[in-house]
């Protein structure tokens, strides 16, 4: 299964930008990036994806690089809500997610 | 509301107990699977279904069955369980087998076997 990299953890401030990294270095030219975040004593949530182009969406934004071997989930204005662990997963054309550990993201008030 | 809906949230068992789990979904969406959230292990996929009586096995099937005998319904089954089957169960779907969708979660099942 690919392989995603991520901290194991981050802290931002409410109301700021979050700039959550991933890399997939051994990404092939058919595979989704999907980001995913699971709140506590919920089921994961999928946040936004994309292949190639940079995606926007009301949740997010997702900015991959040019080489596609790493990405970035970008929260415009974090709040408390948004404490969450946060997973990027490669979808490869099987049929299931592979989830790694994820970045747990802390936000301060 | 475009929805997952997992029954029960909580459930404790005895070993040896057959229990099934239900999953539903609102979005007649082809595919369905059910995993299991361990910690230290992350999330685990179990089974999954392509279609109506299309199923095939994850990467944790033992001591586990599924039927997909309706697009709508993709029941988890425990013919006899065991105390290490107590775990955080999801049920995921998605519109089609294309990594260009996101995959829909249910809030969960919180399962206990003593």
């Amino acid at each position: 299964d690919a392989k995603t990299t991520q901290p194991n953890s981050m802290e931002s401030n409410e109301e700021e930008p979050v700039h959550l990294p991933c890399n997939h270095s051994t990404i092939s030219g058919t595979d989704y990036i999907h980001w995913y975040r699971q709140l506590p004593s919920q089921g994961p949530e999928y946040v936004i994806h994309g292949l190639t182009s940079n995606v926007n969406n009301r949740m997010a934004s997702l900015a991959i690089a040019e080489d596609r071997k790493s990405s970035t989930l970008i929260l415009h204005r974090a709040t408390l809500r948004d404490a969450a662990v946060y997973y990027c997963i490669l979808w490869k054309g099987a049929q299931k997610l592979v989830f790694g550990q994820g970045t747990r993201l802390t936000i301060n008030p | 509301e475009a929805q997952v809906t997992q029954n029960p949230r909580y459930l404790i068992t005895v070993t040896g107990k057959k229990l099934t789990v239900t999953c539903s979904q609102n979005m007649n969406h082809e595919y369905m699977s059910w995993y299991r959230q361990d910690p230290g292990l992350g999330l685990r996929q179990i089974y999954y279904s392509m279609n109506v009586e299309v199923t095939d096995k994850g990467d944790v099937p033992e001591g586990y069955k599924v039927s997909r005998k309706e697009k709508r319904n993709f029941p988890l089954i425990l013919e006899s369980p065991s105390p290490n089957q107590t775990s955080l169960y999801f049920c995921a779907s998605n519109p089609g087998t294309g990594g260009s969708y996101g995959y829909t979660f249910g809030s969960g099942t919180r399962l206990t076997v003593v």
